[in-house]
């Protein structure tokens, strides 16, 4: 058990749709990550959120978005939801702001969209 | 921004062969590199990692060495296990400000008995 809980495990939505995926880091982390895994674009960087403030920004689709709250727990928010955005959306934490320290990671959210 | 690349797979081999799973990097200075593993329905975990040139980062009988002269992060093992059948990801920091890690493509690893 990596601490860092996601929910739902699982998501099967429309297109067109709107959903929210969260992550609650590990006691202590303040960086969010999340990523997005799929067969053909293999493990993609969408977005990192350290202490509340936005850090650094990867592939992240303008039809996604991202935020961490006060008590550190992040929610992404993807909407207008394609095909294929079917993928597994993993959250990553760490103690500081990366680099050099390890990532630890959720078991993902698996997202169908039919 | 920083870049890697791995070998792709799939990889199959027999229980106690030797395993080679090559990572190339590009980055500016010397960042950190890591390598992750990805048993089947689980998250990423941190398998090993060096911090700097020459460094070599060991767990589980898995080992890789730093070459900034080469820029590789090759993986290896001298006796492979079932047990060891996964995706492995060479990763690295996006860039020098030291933000996320940005992943190969994953090597998926079956070992048979």
């Amino acid at each position: 058990d990596s601490g860092v809980t996601q929910t739902p495990k699982h998501l099967i939505t429309a297109t067109g749709q709107r959903v929210t995926l969260r992550c609650s880091p590990r006691s202590g982390d303040l960086s969010v990550y999340w990523y997005q895994q799929s067969l053909d674009q293999g493990l993609q960087f969408l977005i990192q959120y350290y202490n509340g403030e936005e850090r650094a920004k990867g592939n992240i689709l303008e039809r996604f978005s991202a935020q961490q709250f006060p008590d550190l727990h992040s929610e992404l928010n993807l909407s207008s939801l394609e095909l294929g955005d079917s993928a597994l959306y993993f959250c990553a934490s760490s103690v500081d702001a990366g680099g050099g320290t390890e990532a630890f990671f959720g078991q993902g959210t698996r997202l169908t969209v039919v | 921004g920083n870049s890697v690349t791995q070998m792709e797979g799939p990889v199959t081999l027999s229980e106690e062969a030797f395993l080679t799973i090559n990572c190339t990097y590009t980055a500016t200075g010397y960042p950190s590199l890591f390598w992750y593993v990805q048993y089947p329905g689980e998250g990423l975990q941190l398998l090993l990692k060096a911090t700097k040139a020459d460094d070599k980062g060991s767990n589980k009988g898995f080992e890789a060495t730093y070459r900034k002269e080469t820029t590789s992060f090759h993986l290896e093992k001298g006796s492979v296990q079932v047990s060891d059948s996964a995706v492995y990801f060479c990763a690295l920091p996006m860039n020098q400000a030291g933000t996320a890690l940005i992943f190969g493509k994953g090597t998926t690893l079956s070992v048979s008995s």
